[in-house]
């Protein structure tokens, strides 16, 4: 079957200009994730949606990040005004449920390039 | 210190070899233990998921966990040149999804035909 596909799968953009990256879990998954690959750093993980509820936000880099869910499928995560260092590639991955966390699936990936 | 230490490498084996990968971690709530591999410009693609502490085996690759002394490894039996990628340790504290994955910055695996 399908697995989790992202779009676009690069992205160049001016700093201060706003990106949006999408996703797309396996079908009938209702967890999905997002998390930050920088060079050096590794992954990091930065918001879960159970359904369309996402119950902390806290490991957004900033309040310039945000994410949102709807239908519980397709996922948007923003990024407003973008810095240099939010250059990294951005994963999705999604779980059947949240409670198989342990069990994720990760797309290719969108990797953004701020100049 | 990081809550999840991997050696970088490059790890470089003639094929055939066995190949052991390692991570130590430093909190002792992680529950869950999995490994991941990552082609260049892919996403991570899950291997095995281990819960607690004991063995997995499936087909040429084999995960321990040892929880007491939190060290966890990869096994890669008659590796192939096709198995150089980077290896991701990646650790959760529950089944729960709130906190996501804790990942080791990777292994980088060379495997020389």
């Amino acid at each position: 079957g399908a697995g989790v596909s992202q779009s676009p799968s690069n992205k160049v953009t001016e700093k201060g200009k706003d990106v949006e990256l999408r996703c797309d879990p396996i079908s009938g998954h209702t967890a999905l994730y997002w998390y930050r690959q920088s060079l050096g750093q590794g992954l990091e993980f930065l918001i879960y949606f159970q359904g369309n509820s996402a119950p902390d936000k806290s490991g957004l880099p900033s309040d310039r990040f945000s994410a949102e869910r709807t239908g519980g499928s397709v996922s948007t995560l923003t990024i407003q005004r973008t810095q240099q260092e939010d250059s990294a590639v951005y994963l999705c991955a999604s779980s059947s449920d949240g409670a198989r966390v342990y069990e994720q699936y990760f797309g290719p990936g969108t990797r953004l390039t701020v100049t | 210190q990081k809550e999840v230490e991997q050696d970088p490498g490059p790890l470089s084996v003639p094929e055939g070899a066995i190949v052991s990968l390692n991570c130590t971690y430093s909190n002792s709530a992680f529950q869950y233990f999995m490994w991941y591999r990552q082609y260049s410009r892919k996403g991570p693609e899950l291997l095995m998921y281990t819960y607690s502490s004991g063995n997995k085996e499936d087909g040429r690759f084999t995960a321990q966990v040892d929880k007491s002394s939190k060290y966890i490894s990869l096994f890669i039996r008659d590796s192939q040149p096709s198995d150089s990628a980077t290896y991701l340790c990646a650790m959760s504290y529950s089944g729960g999804g709130a906190d996501g994955l804790t990942f080791g910055k990777g292994t980088h695996l060379i495997i020389q035909p």
